[in-house]
């Protein structure tokens, strides 16, 4: 499968706790960008990443929210100290690049804050 | 302003009738609109898009028809069918894209 993968696709945490989002994009994608999904909502922008640099963070909450896209690995969205208003599905996309706007969304992670 | 404004909020259209969406946009420099398709629990899957320099873009059953002037452009399901039954978002952009608040789509026999 040459997708957009992400895991865990359903994730539980107690209000504290961190929350750790993990990405890959499709094979040879250099471009991540991650989304908010609230129920019965559109999709929220948060971040947008190429490898080892953040490129827009202007979606991204100032405080608790954090992500990265190593040159190596998948790209992680990290949420510390989750509250139940960070409860929501988060959906990664990727793109080649190159000129291209196309954006191929992964099935996402649904985190629930008890 | 970055908003993008979709409606309506739900539709419900026969079997072989035509699903109509429709979507506006406010910031002239957005010169990509894609649209997608979500199915419950699953993560939105690219439909088809349009650039600003085309007023209509074909792909099967599906059209999107772009107005640049008025700023605004839709999607159309021609023979709609009982598995397009989905919540629909347009999008504009760049890089970010901006999203619709979605439109939900139930296709009845």
């Amino acid at each position: 499968n040459a997708g957009v993968m992400q895991n865990p696709r359903h994730l539980v945490r107690r209000r504290g706790q961190e929350a750790r989002l993990r990405c890959s994009p499709v094979k040879g994608h250099s471009h991540v960008y991650w989304y908010r999904q609230l129920p019965e909502e559109g999709l929220k922008f948060m971040v947008y990443l190429q490898k080892e640099n953040i490129i827009d963070e202007s979606g991204m909450p100032k405080e608790r929210f954090s992500a990265e896209f190593p040159k190596e690995g998948p790209s992680i969205l990290r949420i510390q100290q989750v509250v139940r208003g960070d409860s929501a599905a988060y959906f990664c996309a990727s793109s080649s690049g190159r000129g291209s706007l196309k954006q191929y969304f992964g099935p996402g992670t649904r985190l629930l804050v008890l | 302003q970055q908003q993008v404004k979709q409606s309506p909020q739900s539709l419900i259209v026969q079997k072989g009738g035509i699903s109509i969406i429709n979507c506006a946009y406010e910031n002239t420099a957005f010169d990509y609109f894609p649209w997608y398709q979500q199915f419950p629990g699953k993560g939105p899957a690219l439909l088809i898009a349009i650039r600003p320099d085309v007023s209509e873009k074909k792909e099967g059953r599906f059209t999107i028809s772009f107005n640049k002037s008025a700023k605004q452009f839709s999607l159309h399901i021609m023979d709609s069918q009982p598995g397009d039954s989905a919540t629909y978002f347009c999008a504009a952009g760049g890089t970010p894209l901006t999203f619709g608040t979605g439109t939900r789509l139930q296709v009845t026999l």
